[in-house]
Formats: C-alpha cells, structure tokens, sequence
C-alpha cells in the first residue's frame, strides 16, 4: 500500500496566483486532515473531513478551502497565494476514531513569493 | 486554550547517553501520542497512551502517560543516531470533543 500521496512536493508561488494541493489515501480511512507546519511552530490544522462530502475547519481555515468527494481524495486549494501562507502542508488519515493514529504524507513545501 | 508544552526543543548528545523528553500541560487528555519527524517526511506515529500511569515500551524506547493524564514523557536508552529526528507529542482532548493538540516537538540529534 501506498498509504497516504500528496502531490506536488515542492511549489513556488507568485502573490496571488492560486493552486490546488493532491492528497490521496488507499487505505479506506474515514477521517482525512490538512495541517500546515511552520519551523518551531507545531502543526496546525487547515481543515478536516469525517467522511466524503463532509468536510469542517480547523484552527486555521482562512485563505484555504478544501473538498471531500470521494474517499480518497481530499485536495487543498489556495485561491489567492499569500506570503504568510508559505509553510509545509501535511495530508493526514485515521481510521478508528478521529484524530487517533494519524497516517501523515511526505508533505508539500509552499513558497509564495 | 489547550497547551502541550515539549522540552527541551533541542537536545544534542552523544550515542549511547541515555535522554528523557517531556510533555506537560495542565489539561486533561483522553489520549495522548508520539511522533517521530525525519527532514522532508511527515510524522510517523510511534506510540499512543491512553490509562493514566500507563508505560510502554518500543525497542529502547519507554513511553509514559502522566497519572492524571496531563503529561508524558519519553525516555531513549542509549541513544544511537538512527533516533535524530523530530519528536512529537499530541493530545486528544479530554472535554468529550476529541480535539488533537500537537506540541512544538524536541529536535533531537545523536552524534556519532
């Protein structure tokens, strides 16, 4: 098993131009989570889903928007790039219980310039 | 607002020491887990916690969860330089809302 693909893995952007981040799972799992991670800072979370066409904000949902259509699939989209919005973003899924045992991706590195 | 606070945030020793990182908070979590984070990868769940008092273990690793749920601690026997990396705790809050409360992490690096 694959696990848990986020594409692009790295990505430059200029001010506001806007992009969508792939994230994809093969394991079945109900919950999927965005989190955005900024040196010394922790995770924070973007957005999250409990199921295909459920979807729910996080801490820090703003200048984000995000779609649950199938199972799989849980792509991040950033309408107008903004420089503070330049951080490593990380897909993530749970299977048992929401927000226990979390499979993390490999990470998208965002540059807005 | 719900806190986890890790210390130290960095930590740099010799193979073979032994080290203890710390996760505190003065709230109460129904569960807690710990990550590992390499560079240009995503956490990697090592462990979760979930009975107060309760220790496990992972090879030379020794996790434990804090009597009243409000902190753990991980404790690495002789270190090797495989163990640098990132390590994270996050907590699953304890209010009935199940929400997950990450740390900052502990910057490890084993010197060979």
């Amino acid at each position: 098993n694959a696990g848990v693909t986020q594409t692009p893995k790295f990505r430059i952007l200029k001010i506001g131009q806007s992009m969508t981040l792939q994230c994809t799972q093969d394991m079945n799992h109900n919950y999927m989570y965005w989190y955005r991670q900024d040196p010394g800072m922790g995770l924070k979370l973007i957005y999250y889903s409990v199921g295909a066409g459920i979807t729910d904000k996080g801490e820090v949902p703003n200048g984000y928007n995000v779609s649950r259509s199938t199972t799989e699939d849980f792509p991040l989209r950033l309408e107008l790039a903004a420089p503070s919005q330049t951080s490593v973003y990380f897909c993530a899924s749970s299977d048992d219980r929401i927000n226990e045992k979390l499979f993390f991706g490999s990470g998208t590195q965002l540059s807005v310039l | 607002t719900q806190l986890l606070e890790q210390s130290p945030q960095f930590l740099s020793i010799q193979e073979g020491e032994n080290l203890t990182v710390y996760c505190n908070s003065s709230s109460v979590f129904s569960s807690l887990q710990w990550y590992r984070q390499e560079p240009g990868e995503g956490p990697v769940l090592l462990v979760t916690v979930v009975t107060g008092g309760e220790v496990k273990k992972l090879k030379r690793l020794t996790f434990q969860f804090g009597d009243a749920r409000k902190d753990s601690s991980l404790h690495i026997t002789a270190a090797q330089p495989g163990d640098t990396g990132l390590y994270l705790c996050a907590g699953v809050s304890g209010r009935g809302d199940d929400k997950i409360i990450f740390g900052k992490g502990t910057r490890l690096h084993i010197l060979p």
